[in-house]
């Protein structure tokens, strides 16, 4: 059964700290990852990661794939209150999406 | 720009009644969706449409029905509402789907409790 695995589940950091949110797969024909944010409601789009080892960047935010291992991280530097959130980890075959149970990060000021 | 709508925002409904989730998007995209989301669950997908005229079953279809009006527009039904069915519902959106793995752009989510 394919699955997507998030860790930590939760996650409380001080404004300034870095943060490395972890997920794992295992997706039958596995195309790419995709990470969500979702504040209060919506998921919005932050990555699509198809290739290993390449880092996509926006801001203080970073990401990076390893088909090998399977896993992805994302990375947050220098935390604001305003990236609280649940990261959602989504692992993408052919007409198909995964979804992780995702992380809950609480940024303290 | 308006992206995803998605009415009424909350709902309580009781056992056995029915009702339909609205769900629209100004993006001309092909495909749409509905998932499900539960707490400790990952979001589950109930039904999509790959395009006008056409849905397909996804994770979790039972109990559920849908419409694809036209390509605006995804109505989701639930002919005879179930406590099992107490759920946050999002629909979403891609711009083409057909078994490709693009960003989905999401609606604000329906809260929905069954007494």
């Amino acid at each position: 059964e394919d699955k997507v695995v998030q860790s930590p589940l939760s996650l409380v950091v001080h404004e300034g700290d870095t943060v490395t949110l972890n997920c794992s797969y295992e997706v039958t024909n596995f195309r790419s990852l995709l990470w969500y944010k979702q504040e209060k409601k919506a998921p919005t789009f932050l990555f699509m990661l198809t290739s290993s080892g390449i880092e996509k960047k926006s801001g203080r935010l970073s990401s990076i794939l390893d088909k090998k291992e399977p896993f992805s991280i994302l990375n947050i530097t220098a935390t604001q209150t305003g990236d609280s959130a649940v990261y959602l980890c989504v692992g993408g075959s052919q007409g198909n999406l995964i979804f992780g149970k995702g992380t809950k990060l609480s940024v303290k000021p | 720009n308006a992206g995803v709508t998605q009415t009424p925002k909350f709902q309580v409904l009781k056992t056995g009644q029915s009702m339909t989730l609205q769900c629209a998007q100004d993006m001309n995209h092909n495909s749409m969706y509905w998932y499900r989301q539960d707490p400790g669950m990952g979001l589950r997908l109930i039904y999509y449409s790959a395009s006008e005229g056409t849905t397909d079953k996804g994770e979790v279809p039972n109990g559920y029905n849908v419409s694809r009006l036209n390509k605006r527009e995804f109505s989701l039904r639930l002919e005879s509402a179930a406590p099992s069915q107490t759920s946050v519902y999002f629909c979403a959106s891609s711009e083409h789907g057909q078994g490709r793995i693009e960003k989905l752009f999401f609606g604000s989510g329906t809260q929905l409790s069954v007494l």
